[in-house]
């Protein structure tokens, strides 16, 4: 059974600045994980998404994410955000052949002040 | 991108109601799955589904129902509703396939169980 822990409820920053969300699991086998942003009022809606090879995923509107294997993570990052970066952001896992069935982090409130 | 419509929006019901919650998803997707979303547990899976009259148990499945008439339409069913079952439902769908796991969520469905 994969799981997926998301260690900060909510992050703060200023426009313009740079930020970190952090998402660790935890699984034996091979994997993939993803990350889905949720904007108030709205479904999810994916990000990227680490399958294999290049261990650095570049995603939509300048957000990338690293893949380590050796500290099980899989962190989301952005070099300048801009207000409207302000969502929840989920990190999500699942197992090849698994049947497509992702289990979410908890989710990471991100508020950008202007 | 994928079309995931969910009807309705907001429900109210009182303790033991009969509800009934739709989806249906217009990309022809193998799979459909319905979550719920509270505070403090991100999302949870509820049940899911690989094809027209398939069904698979999710992670909280206690006091639901579901059923997959169709490739398009998924619907989630209450027949008992309690309080414990005020929660945002998400729908979703993903193609079949190795790595084509990205879920398409629709916008969510708002219950209240007085």
């Amino acid at each position: 059974t994969q799981t997926v822990s998301q260690s900060d409820a909510h992050v703060t920053v200023f426009e313009g600045d740079s930020v970190e969300l952090r998402c660790n699991y935890s699984y034996g086998g091979s994997i993939y994980l993803s990350w889905y942003i949720q904007h108030h009022g709205r479904g999810l809606q994916f990000l990227l998404k680490y399958y294999s090879g290049n261990p650095v995923v570049q995603g939509v509107n300048g957000f990338k994410a690293e893949f380590s294997k050796s500290d099980s993570s899989f962190h989301l990052r952005k070099a300048s955000v801009h207000w409207s970066d302000s969502a929840v952001y989920f990190c999500a896992v699942s197992a090849p052949g698994g049947n497509n069935k992702l289990t979410f982090g908890q989710g990471t409130v991100l508020s950008v002040i202007p | 991108e994928a079309a995931v419509t969910q009807s309705p929006r907001n429900k109210v019901t009182v303790t033991g109601g009969n509800v009934t919650l739709s989806c249906r998803q217009t990309n022809s997707h193998n799979y459909m799955y319905w979550y719920r979303q509270d505070t403090g547990h991100g999302l949870r899976l509820i049940h899911y589904s690989y094809g027209a009259g398939n069904l698979q148990i999710g992670d909280v499945p206690d006091g639901y129902k579901a059923t997959r008439t169709t490739q398009e339409d998924f619907f989630l069913l209450l027949e008992l509703a309690s309080p414990s079952q005020t929660s945002l439902y998400f729908c979703a769908s993903s193609d079949a396939g190795t790595g084509e796991d990205t879920q398409y969520f629709g916008p969510g469905t708002r219950l209240l169980v007085l």
